[in-house]
């Protein structure tokens, strides 16, 4: 069974600095990864999606990457600005059965100004 | 576009009460996903549906029935509401295409009592 992890749970750091959050995945075969962004009290938008065959994506000051055999997704934000803030989650869309994503728990995401 | 809407946005039960969730998008998207957060356990799927008529089990279904007899349309019942199913629940739609992000509502809070 695929099981998707997110550490750290919390993150908080000051303004201006470069991070990576991480995910982790059981199963390699997954047929793309995508990164959401989840606001408090909000619903979840989509960052960036990787397909499978890609080693990353990019979009503004967010670089998402992904190594497929390490079970591994970086997720890079550079010049964290407080608006920055929120709950960061990955998905993996599994290459067997239907199309269905799998979400890690998030990391929650604090900048400081 | 309205994207996707949830209807209630919060609301109170008291156990062994029922109620129906409605969730509608305006994208004419043929696929659509209940799903629920939890502290510490990230999203969970609940039904989802890849057209008009249809529906399908997810990971977490038991206490909760689904319907979809419009295309622009998902809702999701619980007919005898327990405390273990207070959460938040999110709907998503997208196109169905492998590959394609999943657009998300706002989401319902839900307290049973």
């Amino acid at each position: 069974k695929q099981e998707v992890t997110q550490i750290p749970a919390a993150l908080s750091v000051p303004e201006g600095e470069n991070l990576v959050l991480n995910c982790s995945f059981t199963d390699s075969a997954i047929y793309n990864l995508q990164w959401f962004r989840q606001d408090p009290g909000k619903g979840l938008t989509s960052l960036l999606l990787i397909q499978s065959s890609q080693r990353e994506q990019t979009s503004g000051r967010l670089n998402a990457s992904l190594d497929k055999s390490s079970g591994r997704s970086t997720l890079y934000i550079a010049a964290s600005q407080p608006g920055d803030s929120a709950t960061y989650l990955c998905a993996v869309d599994m290459t067997s059965g239907t199309y269905k994503y799998i979400f890690g728990t998030g990391t929650r995401l604090k900048v400081l100004a | 576009n309205a994207g996707v809407t949830q209807t209630p946005k919060f609301r109170v039960l008291k156990t062994g009460q029922s109620m129906t969730l409605l969730c509608a998008q305006d994208m004419n998207h043929e696929y659509m996903y209940w799903y629920r957060q939890d502290p510490g356990m990230g999203l969970r799927l609940i039904h989802y549906s890849v057209g008009e008529g249809t529906t399908a089990k997810g990971e977490v279904p038991d206490g909760y029935n689904v319907s979809r007899l419009k295309k622009q349309n998902f809702l999701l019942g619980l007919e005898s509401a327990a405390p273990s199913q207070t959460s938040v629940y999110f709907c998503a739609s997208n196109r169905g295409a492998r590959g394609e992000t999943q657009y998300f509502g706002p989401g319902t809070r839900l307290l049973v009592l």
